[in-house]
């Protein structure tokens, strides 16, 4: 079993629909939730950040963490087809010095339709 | 600010070759990291530097290495090339004592 899980997609929604993006995850010593977009060919750009359980939001962004069932959501309101991207799960246990690196799920291929 | 830079953006090198890839990180930011991105493993993590020192290091060989200078720009070196190191590599940096992490726009590294 890999330690994150999460569904590859394709995702396929129609313009101005709310998306929902989720991984699942076995190591409940992770404590750091992130989620990043990586568009075709670049780097991953961090959309949210979180290590509480519950929700967060940031303008149409809103990330939900249940540490109780190891299970993050990212949700998209109002997408746009520029939402069109990839996007991955990533989480850490530890902290500053020592710590590991992220573990990221294997991303979740998402077309916004116009 | 300038975000993350990494150099050289595409490489194309031979079986058996080394190959050394470079990173400077934000401005002000003291830790690096590197990762592998390949269509099957997806992210995975090789290792982090903070402050010239190795502090973490993924399950990689040994053939993976890499090193952190006192400005904080690091470099990682792949010796004796193998087809399936062909991948993008990504670099991150953070302040150290954060956990978010901020990548560059990676190396693609192709090996023939």
């Amino acid at each position: 079993q890999k330690e994150v899980e999460q569904d590859p997609g394709p995702l396929s929604v129609p313009e101005g629909a709310i998306v929902s993006l989720n991984c699942t995850y076995s190591n409940s010593a992770f404590q750091y939730f992130m989620w990043y977009r990586q568009y075709s060919r670049k780097g991953p750009e961090l959309l949210m950040y979180t290590y509480s359980s519950g929700n967060k939001e940031d303008g149409r962004f809103t990330a939900q963490v249940d540490k109780s069932s190891k299970y993050i959501s990212l949700f998209i309101r109002d997408s746009q087809p520029s939402d069109s991207a990839t996007y991955l799960c990533a989480m850490k246990t530890g902290s500053g010095g020592g710590a590991d690196g992220l573990t990221f799920g294997k991303g979740t291929h998402l077309i916004i339709q116009p | 600010k300038a975000g993350v830079t990494q150099t050289p953006r595409y490489l194309i090198k031979t079986r058996g070759q080394q190959v050394t890839l470079s990173c400077s990180p934000i401005s002000g930011h003291r830790s690096v990291s590197w990762y592998q991105q390949t269509p099957g493993q997806g992210l995975q993590f090789l290792f982090e530097y903070f402050s010239e020192t190795q502090r973490n290091k993924g399950n990689f060989p040994g053939r993976f290495s890499g090193r952190q200078f006192s400005n904080s720009r690091s470099e990682m070196n792949v010796s004796t090339l193998e087809l399936g190191d062909s991948a993008l590599y990504l670099c991150a940096s953070t302040t150290g004592g954060s956990e978010t992490q901020y990548f560059g726009p990676g190396t693609r590294l192709l090996v023939l």
